[in-house]
């Protein structure tokens, strides 16, 4: 069956200082890969997508980027934090026949910026 | 403009009661709509999906229902359970567009003994 992981759970970090928020899928080869931030209280907020190795897609336009070096990993950064990233970021999967697909969701990582 | 507008924003009822939450989207082409269910500090999980030519799916206790002519959607729970506490969100995805989901902000369920 497929897991996806995502760590650290929680992660308080001071203003303008660099970020790392890694996420694993396991048990599915090829899938597309997606960043969510989730605001307290609000909806989820598509930040990247990405359909294979090296392939990434922004929606937004942020101090944030996402890699993805493995087929099953993705890795979301900033050199330097704003109080504005704080939030909740969800790493999902879905299939590879089409990005409207079920998304499957991590756990989650709650960041605090201070 | 692709928006997806849940309603209510919040909800109490009692152990035991029905309830049922309203989605309507104005997203075109419209390719599938899913009902997440997400519990405070976790993931969503998908409960339901239907494409257009779909007008109703349950998922146990669970029952989604989609009028693609008026674009809206909605999705009961009957004998609601303390479980089913949580954030449920509507998502409405566009034909052949890559990752273009639209996510509504959600209905806060909050089920009291």
């Amino acid at each position: 069956s497929q897991t996806i992981h995502q760590w650290p759970a929680t992660l308080v970090q001071p203003v303008g200082s660099p970020l790392s928020l890694e996420c694993t899928v396991e048990g599915t080869s090829n899938p597309n890969l997606y960043w969510y931030r989730q605001a307290a209280g609000r909806g989820l907020q598509l930040l990247f997508y990405s359909v294979g190795i090296g392939q990434i897609s922004s929606e937004v336009p942020q101090n944030l980027s996402a890699s993805r070096p493995q087929d099953r990993q993705f890795i979301l950064s900033s050199k330097k934090l704003l109080l504005s990233d704080s939030g909740f970021y969800l790493c999902a999967w879905s299939g590879s026949s089409g990005l409207s697909d079920t998304q499957y969701f991590g756990p989650g990582t709650r960041l605090t910026v201070l | 403009k692709n928006q997806v507008e849940q309603s209510p924003q919040s909800l109490i009822i009692l152990e035991g009661k029905n309830c049922t939450l309203q989605c309507n989207y104005t997203v075109s082409p419209f390719s599938n709509l899913r009902w997440y269910k997400q519990d405070t500090g976790r993931g969503p999980v998908s409960l339901t999906i239907m494409t257009f030519s779909e007008n109703t799916k349950s998922n146990g206790r669970y029952t989604a229902t989609l009028d693609a002519d008026t674009k809206q959607s909605s999705l009961h729970i009957t004998a609601s359970q303390l479980s089913d506490s949580a954030s449920y969100i509507c998502v409405v995805s566009r034909n052949y567009n890559a990752g273009k989901s639209t996510f509504g902000d959600g209905t806060t369920l909050t089920v009291k003994p």
